[in-house]
């Protein structure tokens, strides 16, 4: 199976909170991010968390990160129509050559 | 500051030809990343470089791909036939070393498709 896993879908209303999910395999990961994009456009890094921390605030981004359940979730609080874009969480392992490994990522849709 | 420039934006071929892609990173970033996203997947690292040596091209189809960075800044990355199922977005990352927080900034790729 993968080795980041992300349902493919989401859809919320404009102003409601968005919750975008991640299960990852690797206990040894020592980043994890979250990453979006937009149509036509490549990857931008939002917000990373390192395996020590619990939760990860950075204005309207919350990230919180279950290291027993190898479980990532990525909030938008008061989600907006320019937050339309596919969501990648990733994983860096410890060792070897620090690659981050990707999710399919998350296609997120507001709607007015 | 200037972020990765990849060229050509768009590439159409037929199978069995060749195809080559270009990626300039951001000015000082040692480490550069070719990943290839096909539709509706995630991107799927195909070779990492340090300055001009590999780190890592374990997932790097070397029977058909490849890839270098002569000089340490910009790299190609060639396809020798290519197959239909290389229709994909090649993304080219580069980042200021090999460190676990740094941020890779990516390009805004090149579609490739083949007919």
């Amino acid at each position: 199976g993968e080795d980041v896993e992300q349902s493919l879908f989401l859809s919320v209303r404009e102003g409601d909170s968005s919750v975008i999910n991640c299960t990852y395999t690797d206990s040894s990961s020592t980043y994890l991010y979250w990453y979006k994009q937009e149509p036509g456009a490549g990857l931008q890094l939002l917000t990373y968390i390192f395996s020590n921390m619990d939760m990860k605030q950075d204005q309207r981004l919350t990230v919180l990160l279950n290291k027993k359940d190898k479980h990532l979730s990525l909030r938008i609080a008061d989600t907006q129509t320019g937050d339309s874009a596919i969501y990648f969480c990733a994983e860096r392992r410890s060792g070897g050559s620090y690659i981050p490994t990707f999710g399919r990522g998350t296609s997120l849709i507001v709607h007015p | 500051e200037a972020g990765v420039a990849q060229s050509p934006r768009y590439k159409i071929i037929e199978k069995r030809q060749s195809v080559a892609f270009w990626c300039n990173p951001i000015s000082g970033h040692a480490t550069l990343y070719w990943y290839q996203q096909i539709l509706g997947q995630g991107p799927k690292l195909l070779i990492q470089f340090q300055n001009n040596g590999v780190v890592d091209d374990s997932q790097l189809p070397k029977d058909r791909f490849s890839a270098e960075r002569l000089k340490g800044v910009d790299s190609t990355l060639k396809i020798q036939p290519a197959k239909l199922e290389d229709s994909a977005v090649y993304l080219c990352a580069s980042s200021l070393d090999l460190r676990g927080n740094e941020k890779l900034f990516f390009g805004s790729g090149t579609q490739l498709s083949v007919l």
